[in-house]
């Protein structure tokens, strides 16, 4: 079946790095975008990035722009988000969800848990 | 990009209905065809149940329904069932390949 899992998740200082990865399993990655979506503990959700389907665009929330970059290797069916310069208010659960441009985010990760 | 606007909570007694709305502004919701609507249980991954405003995937129950009014989306759940009880996201396409959720609206059955 169609499935998305994050992984990465960790405890970092602030100004430290972490990469999450979503791996994919069950459709054909190239034909799909793939976003991230975070939620901070007890807060709403909050559109992260989106990477196109044939990883030629990539877009972010002006909270994380020129901060973290997301890329793909769809040979490997995952996806990736390096976060940079993290800080306090990074701290959410991070999602990976599929969806193409414009699409609705039809299949969620279960998320991996981030804390700066 | 501002957060789309929803009420904080919601609540209906089983068997009735239960509407939550989401007022965004023209440059998102009223301009764009790409409203949807997530579900999320406590610690659970949100799933999708309404998109392209008014469409509902499959498996979803008719129970749930869309619909639009210039630059508010609303979620109405009919027939409340003890399941329905979760938190509710609005999402809109923002242009410019962003996109932005709602604050999210808590539905409790009575």
């Amino acid at each position: 079946q169609v499935q998305l899992v994050e992984s990465g998740g960790g405890e970092v200082q602030p100004g430290r790095s972490l990469r999450l990865s979503c791996a994919t399993s069950g459709f054909t990655l190239n034909n799909y975008g793939i976003h991230w979506v975070r939620q901070a503990p007890g807060k709403g959700l909050e559109w992260v990035s989106v990477i196109w389907y044939d990883g030629s665009n990539q877009y972010y929330a002006d909270s994380v722009k020129g901060r973290f970059t997301v890329s793909r290797y769809n040979s490997r069916s995952t996806v990736y988000l390096q976060m940079n310069s993290l800080r306090a208010e990074d701290t959410a659960v991070y999602y990976c969800a599929r969806g193409t441009v414009r699409a609705p985010l039809d299949v969620w990760g279960q998320g991996t848990t981030v804390t700066v | 990009q501002s957060a789309l606007t929803q009420p904080p909570s919601a609540s209906g007694s089983p068997r009735q209905a239960v509407t939550i709305s989401c007022t965004g502004t023209s440059s998102d919701i009223g301009a764009y065809n790409y409203v949807s609507w997530y579900q999320q249980h406590p610690g659970k991954a949100p799933k999708l149940i309404i998109y392209d405003v008014t469409k509902r995937p499959s498996g979803v129950p008719d129970r749930f329904s869309g619909s639009r009014s210039g630059n508010t989306a609303s979620l109405t759940v009919s027939r409340l069932q003890a399941e329905d009880e979760a938190d509710y996201y609005c999402c809109s396409y923002a242009g410019s390949n962003n996109y932005v959720f709602g604050t999210g609206t808590k539905v409790t059955v009575l």
